[in-house]
C-alpha cells in the first residue's frame, strides 16, 4: 500500500478563519509525515513535519495532528491570511525504504 | 536555507531524443531524489539514490530512465529515448540522512514534442 489520500482537493476559506486538510495513508511502516507548500511555478517547501513518536506539533499558526491507529494525519492553519493561498501536499515516508509518497494536493484559497 | 540547484530550468526536445537533467544537491547531503509533477497534479516519486546506488524506484521510473552521480558531481536523470508523456516538471531533492528534511530544487520544465 503506497497511496496517500488527501482531502479536500480545493479549499476556500475567509481570511482569518481556519483551514483543515486531511490525509490518510496505507503503509503502516510510515513513520515520518512532512507537509509541503507549493506556490505556482515554485518548488515545494517544507512547512512542518511530524514523526510517529508524536501526536501533535505546532509551529506558530500551523498545527499537525497524527493518529497512527487510524493512519490519518492533518494540517490545520489557524487565522489564515492571503499569503497562505497555495497548493499544499502531505506526504508519508517509511524509514526502511526512505521513499516519500505524496498526497494528491489541496489548493487552498484564502478569500479577503 | 540550504539550496538545491537544477540545470536547465527549461528544456524542449523532440520525441525520441535523449535528455539529461542535472541536479546540484546540498553539499553535505547524502540522499538524492527525483520527482515528476505534471501541471497542477501531485508530486510523484521516481527514484532515490544513496552511496552510488538506486535504493528504491517507482513504477514511473521506466527502463528509459537512469540516474547517476559520477564522482560527486551533478546528480543526473537521463531519459533515453524520451516520449511525449515524459513532459512534466522534474524536481530533484536531497536530504542529509534518513527522513531528514528533503530540500527541493526549483525544477526543470521538460517539454517533449
Amino acid at each position: 500500500g503506497e497511496q496517500v489520500e488527501q482531502l479536500p482537493s480545493i479549499l476556500r476559506v475567509q481570511e482569518g478563519s481556519s483551514a483543515s486538510i486531511n490525509c490518510s495513508y496505507e503503509d503502516s511502516a510510515s513513520n515520518y509525515f512532512p507537509w509541503y507548500k507549493q506556490e505556482p511555478g515554485e518548488n515545494p517547501k517544507l512547512i512542518i513535519d511530524i514523526r510517529s513518536n508524536m501526536e501533535r506539533k505546532q509551529i506558530q499558526e500551523l498545527i499537525v495532528l497524527l493518529d497512527k491507529k487510524a493512519k490519518r494525519f492533518s494540517l490545520h492553519i489557524t487565522d489564515t491570511q492571503p499569503g497562505d493561498s497555495a497548493m499544499y501536499f502531505c506526504a508519508a515516508s517509511d524509514s526502511n525504504t526512505n521513499k516519500v509518497v505524496f498526497g494528491t494536493g489541496t489548493r487552498l484559497q484564502v478569500l479577503p | 536555507g540550504p539550496k538545491v540547484l537544477q540545470i536547465p530550468s527549461h528544456q524542449i526536445i523532440d520525441m525520441g531524443q535523449m535528455v539529461t537533467l542535472n541536479c546540484d544537491p546540498v553539499s553535505n547531503h547524502l540522499y538524492f531524489y527525483w520527482y515528476k509533477q505534471i501541471l497542477g497534479q501531485q508530486m510523484e516519486f521516481l527514484v532515490n539514490f544513496y552511496n552510488g546506488k538506486v535504493m528504491e524506484k517507482s513504477k514511473l521510473f521506466k527502463d528509459q530512465f537512469s540516474v547517476e552521480r559520477p564522482d560527486g558531481s551533478y546528480f543526473t536523470l537521463k531519459i533515453q529515448p524520451t516520449a511525449l508523456e515524459d513532459s512534466a516538471v522534474y524536481f530533484c531533492a536531497s536530504s542529509g540522512g534518513d527522513q531528514d528534511t528533503q530540500y527541493f530544487g526549483p525544477g526543470t520544465r521538460l517539454l517533449v514534442l
